[in-house]
């Protein structure tokens, strides 16, 4: 089954303490990126990724760090999580920038 | 920058009814914008995307139409069905960038 998967679902975790989640997918997609939603605000990009080893940023990079060492994985990492990054996080993946997205199920991140 | 905004916020019909959802964008300069639906706990599955070049897309009783001249997407919904309630979310990808601009979406409702 093609799918974009995302793990872990849930996490609580305390200010400061590194994270990282992780995102697969299936359909030997080129196009990666990482979204987080907030009430009122919608989804705002994180990170995207063209192909392996390239990636640019979004329009709410700081606090994050991302890497494409294969083309199925694209991990999202909080170095140092702070309160103001609790959110909903999707990954998303299509075949080029211009093709449909293919999202993830999200995670919920709670920093205390 | 493009901004995207999806008017109403909020929306009940009664089953039956057919209805248009709106979704405005102030850079017309677009690759593609692409309709998004987005169940209670769960990611965004697409629905329809338009490339620049096209003025509309059908699938089933959906039909999305983009008008870049006046900055103007609808997404079109014959026959509401209870099933069809869920948060409808436009999202552009302004020429020259490889960075979607979602909208805050529409949450429809429609009562059996």
């Amino acid at each position: 089954e093609a799918q974009v998967t995302q793990n872990p679902r849930y996490l609580i975790t305390v200010t400061g303490k590194k994270l990282t989640v992780t995102c697969s997918q299936n359909m030997n997609h080129e196009y990666m990126s990482w979204y987080r939603q907030d009430p009122g605000l919608g989804l705002r990009q994180i990170y995207y990724s063209m192909n392996v080893e390239v990636t640019d940023k979004g329009d709410v990079p700081e606090g994050y760090k991302v890497s494409r060492k294969e083309k199925r994985n694209f991990p999202l990492i909080l170095e140092s999580p702070s309160p103001n990054q609790t959110s909903l996080y999707f990954c998303a993946s299509s075949f080029g920038t211009e093709e449909t997205q293919y999202f993830g199920p999200g995670t919920r991140l709670l920093v205390l | 920058k493009q901004e995207v905004t999806q008017i109403p916020a909020a929306l009940s019909v009664p089953e039956g009814e057919n209805l248009v959802l709106n979704c405005s964008f102030t850079d017309s300069a677009i690759y593609n914008l692409q309709w998004f639906r987005q169940d209670p706990g769960k990611g965004l599955t697409s629905l329809l995307l338009i490339q620049s070049s096209q003025r509309e897309q059908t699938s089933g009783r959906l039909n999305a139409s983009l008008d870049k001249s006046s900055g103007r997407s609808t997404l079109y919904i014959a026959a509401s069905q209870p099933g069809d309630s869920a948060t409808y979310l436009c999202a552009s990808l302004p020429s020259g960038t490889y960075k979607y601009i979602f909208g805050t979406g529409t949450r429809l409702k429609v009562l059996a």
